[in-house]
């Protein structure tokens, strides 16, 4: 199966918005509403930001939104904060009768 | 409180297998819509997703590993193992274990702290 494909980098200065793209096929992303995200800091395990294609965990922060159209996913981070200087994974539920999971190239977030 | 935490060899030399386990509390896999996976990321490089179990021994893998990959739960001892035969140094890398629902997040919503797996001669 063939990853996603995710931008390698994407930069923003605080306090703007920015937008993360996850493109998939009509077998994972356009197929499924089970994209979800994560982030990732150096070192560290990843965490679920965002999953269901919109939906945010407990304790999330609503500056981080999800969206869909057709085999794209997209996650907006709005009013750029340094905190959120990481990496960003999108991830697909895939696959028909034998379903699976695809993860994206992973995308490095800057704010400048 | 759920919490995950991998186990396993640091080295393991080419053409080997490769056992890695996963220790869990805060759930138990007996309970419908729980399922416990791996996912691996190399060395500066991205996440993959390699397995899952669920609580009701449906099995999940990746197609490009599946050859090579078994996972299985001890539910008395809320452990589960993966495993990966005739390994090669592209496995190296850090090998996570998460939770994940068909009643929740449908996501992984708890990610062990990592294992870091070394493939050489």
């Amino acid at each position: 199966q063939s990853a996603l494909t995710q931008p390698a980098s994407v930069s923003g200065s605080p306090g703007q918005s920015i937008t993360i793209s996850c493109t998939g096929t009509s077998s994972d992303v356009g197929f499924y509403n089970l994209v979800s995200w994560y982030q990732q800091y150096p070192g560290e395990a990843p965490k679920l930001i965002i999953y269901e294609v919109n939906k945010r965990p407990s304790g999330v922060s609503d500056r981080f939104s999800g969206s869909k159209s057709g085999n794209t996913a997209s996650l907006t981070i709005s009013g750029l904060q340094a905190e959120d200087e990481a990496d960003y994974y999108c991830c697909s539920h895939a696959g028909d009768t034998t379903f699976f999971w695809v993860f994206g190239g992973g995308t490095k977030l800057t704010v400048l | 409180q759920i919490t995950l935490k991998e186990s396993g060899p640091t080295l393991v030399k080419p053409t080997q297998t490769l056992t890695l386990t996963c220790t869990f509390s805060g759930f138990s896999l007996n309970t419908a819509g729980l399922g416990v996976g791996w996912i691996r990321q190399p060395p500066g490089k991205a996440l993959e997703w390699l397995a899952l179990i669920y609580w009701d021994d449906d099995k999940r893998y990746s197609p490009s590993l599946k050859s090579r990959l078994s996972i299985t739960k001890d539910t008395s001892k809320n452990q589960v193992v993966l495993t990966m035969t005739n390994v090669d140094p592209v496995d190296t890398g850090t090998y996570f274990c998460v939770h994940s629902t068909v009643t929740g997040t449908l996501s992984f919503d708890y990610w062990g702290q990592g294992s870091l797996v070394t493939v050489s001669s």
